[in-house]
């Protein structure tokens, strides 16, 4: 049973940094992509980052574009995306989620049940 | 920069047929997948590349794509299909979502 679980959320204050990590079972990790995706309170889906299976590829939203760092360890099956510099707005439950190819996000098979993350002083 | 766009929401009776849009430019042109969530649940995928049903999707859920629209049709919708539905694609190395329409069965 393919299973994605999301760790490392609670609150920050502004400025500050936050990795949340993303451990996956069930399918050969390092065979797809990986992505965030988040939601803030009350609102829609919004995208944030996404690795190729190898690592070799990173993508982000131009919103969390030079704060954000996405990395994967293929030997440990588990993803991270690295926070700095917070802002309220980055306030969201986010999202793990599996893509559909070693480099494909067209779409999302399987989603991890989130971790919160509260950015306020 | 693209965007998808759906309508904030769409009603529908018990049992009749619902359709969701979702519009953008040349969006037939790119692979579309719809998710749905419950209050309080993650997203599920329920079409993916623009028609096709993961397995434990009923059968009344369907997708097309053409042109600039792509639709999700729910057939004899059940109250269970009340939730908030989202398009994606993917383009130009970014992941995008439509802003997610509410669906009510009433």
């Amino acid at each position: 049973e393919v299973q994605v679980l999301e760790s490392g959320g609670g609150l920050v204050q502004p400025g500050g940094s936050l990795r949340l990590s993303c451990a996956a079972s069930g399918f050969t990790f390092s065979s797809y992509a990986m992505s965030w995706v988040r939601q803030a309170p009350g609102k829609g889906l919004e995208w944030v980052s996404a690795i190729s299976g190898s690592g070799g590829s990173t993508y982000y939203a131009d919103s969390v574009k030079g704060r954000f760092t996405i990395s994967r360890d293929n030997s440990k099956k588990t993803l991270y995306l690295q926070m700095n510099s917070l802002r309220a707005d980055d306030t969201a439950v986010y999202y793990c989620a599996k893509g559909c190819g070693d480099d494909c996000q067209n779409y999302f098979d399987y989603w991890g049940q989130g971790a919160l993350v509260t950015v306020s002083s | 920069s693209y965007e998808l766009t759906q309508p904030p929401s769409v009603s529908v009776s018990p049992g009749q047929t619902a359709s969701i849009t979702c519009s953008g430019d040349k969006l037939g042109d790119k692979y579309v997948c719809w998710y749905q969530q419950k209050p309080g649940q993650s997203p599920v995928l329920v079409i993916y590349q623009d028609s096709k049903r993961p397995s434990g999707i009923p059968e009344r859920f369907s997708g097309s794509n053409s042109g600039n629209t792509a639709t999700l049709t729910i057939s004899g919708t059940q109250a269970m299909d009340e939730a908030d539905y989202y398009c994606q694609a993917w383009d130009s190395s970014t992941v995008l979502f439509g802003g997610g329409t509410k669906l009510t069965v009433l």
